[in-house]
């Protein structure tokens, strides 16, 4: 079965620029989390969906993040407008059982607002 | 609330020589607790995950863990670095905080020729 997959890989945009970054969920896994990682701030929860539905996004910075999950495959998560400080990477993780069992991770959206 | 401290950002050890990463955690709830690797430009992958059954928790590549609670620890160790063990590595906690898990800020581990 095919991991975690995240698209696009890299993105550099300009600052002001809407960005929207990808995740296809391992299929049959229930739980969709997005994560986002700085040397500064570390590893940072930002959103969790458990059956598509948003359990806790209170990791969202600020308004302008939105995340999406309109069916079981497929996750979105939208910065509008993009600042400087959003240069991150964004993950995506899923999992059978919530927190409690393995999460599993993608590779990785490398963001890059200039 | 739950927390996670991971003594050291930056541990280096020789191959062939012991690996100890520190982590330490707080929760009002028996927790689940949870290693995870990261490799350069990669995802994080889970190594091992305690969940109240045995305290001393083995996962991939030789690492090992042990729950002690009454020093609210679970550090992971290796008997003998390799160099492909040169990565970060994420301790996590589970429990009192919903269904939120809290990750430490890693460890860095170089292992050296």
């Amino acid at each position: 079965d095919a991991g975690v997959i995240q698209s696009p890989r890299h993105e550099v945009t300009e600052m002001g620029q809407e960005v929207t970054l990808r995740c296809k969920p391992i299929s049959g896994h229930n739980s969709l989390f997005w994560y986002r990682q700085t040397m500064m701030r570390g590893l940072e929860l930002l959103i969790y969906f458990n059956n598509n539905v948003p359990i806790d996004d209170s990791g969202m910075p600020e308004d302008r993040f939105s995340a999406k999950m309109p069916n079981a495959s497929f996750s979105t998560l939208k910065i509008q407008p993009s600042e400087p400080r959003d240069s991150a990477v964004y993950f995506c993780a899923s999992s059978l059982n919530g927190i409690t069992g393995e999460l599993f991770f993608g590779e990785g959206s490398r963001l890059t607002v200039l | 609330a739950q927390s996670v401290t991971q003594l050291g950002s930056h541990v280096s050890v020789s191959e062939g020589a012991l690996v100890l990463l520190r982590c330490n955690y707080s929760s009002s709830v028996p927790p689940y607790l949870f290693w995870y690797v990261q490799y350069p430009n990669q995802g994080l992958q889970l190594l091992l995950k305690y969940t109240s059954a045995a305290t001393l928790v083995k996962g991939i590549n030789g690492f090992e863990a042990e729950f002690k609670k009454s020093e609210t620890s679970f550090h992971l160790t290796k008997p003998s670095a390799h160099m492909s063990d040169a990565a970060e590595y994420f301790c996590a906690v589970s429990g009192d905080a919903g269904n939120m898990l809290t990750f430490g800020g890693g460890t860095r581990l170089m292992v050296k020729p």
